[in-house]
């Protein structure tokens, strides 16, 4: 069965720093992967997917992902912190032909002033 | 964007009640699905359907049923709420088709049993 790890369920950094937040699958066969945010109080959001071809995937908001398959990661990045971008976010996975999204446990990522 | 609605979006009861939570979208999408949240573990799907009447398990389905008589509305019911159920309640519709389909969410509905 398919499944997503997270690595680090809270992420702080600083305004105009990166943000990285790191997901890794596992799957015995090619994935679609995803990104959601989710702002206090409200329902998940999607940042952006990855289904096939260009293994680098831009979103809304300025963030971006990369697909790796040798090291089964899609880790979420994006260059420069605004304040707006705390939240907590998800990565999840679809296994070709099911009809099932597997979350992680999410990252909160709080930015500083 | 897609319309979807849950309700009540808060709810407090007590052990041992019966609770239904809807989720009710605007548009014919096939796919609805009923996720709980709760710290530390993610989201985690509870039950979904494909179709009218058609409906199955997610990975923590137990202490839940659903039922899906129309297109629209897909309830989720708590034969006799415990306070392990205590948690927020998220309804998803899916977008798109196939496997590169999205999950478009409701706000929530924050459900407590005392």
């Amino acid at each position: 069965a398919q499944s997503v790890t997270q690595l680090g369920s809270h992420v702080s950094v600083s305004e105009g720093a990166l943000v990285l937040l790191r997901c890794n699958y596992s799957s015995s066969v090619p994935p679609y992967l995803f990104w959601y945010v989710q702002y206090p109080n409200q329902g998940l959001q999607l940042l952006l997917k990855y289904t096939t071809g260009a293994t680098l995937v831009k979103g809304i908001n300025g963030f971006e992902a990369e697909f790796k398959k040798s090291e089964t990661s899609f880790h979420l990045t994006k260059p420069s912190a605004h304040m707006s971008d705390a939240a907590e976010y998800f990565c999840a996975v679809r296994v070709g032909g099911s009809e099932k999204l597997v979350f992680g446990k999410g990252t909160k990522l709080t930015v500083n002033p | 964007d897609a319309g979807i609605t849950q309700s009540p979006r808060h709810k407090v009861t007590e052990t041992g009640t019966p609770v239904t939570l809807r989720c009710h979208q605007t548009e014919n999408h096939r796919y609805m699905y009923w996720y709980r949240q709760d710290p530390g573990h993610g989201l985690r799907l509870i039950h979904y359907s494909y179709g009218v009447k058609d409906t199955d398990k997610g990975e923590v389905s137990d202490g839940y049923s659903v039922s899906r008589s129309k297109t629209e509305d897909f309830l989720l019911t708590l034969e006799s709420a415990t306070s392990s159920q205590t948690s927020v309640y998220f309804c998803a519709i899916q977008t798109g088709t196939g496997n590169t389909g999205e999950l478009f969410f409701g706000e929530g509905s924050r459900l407590t049993v005392l």
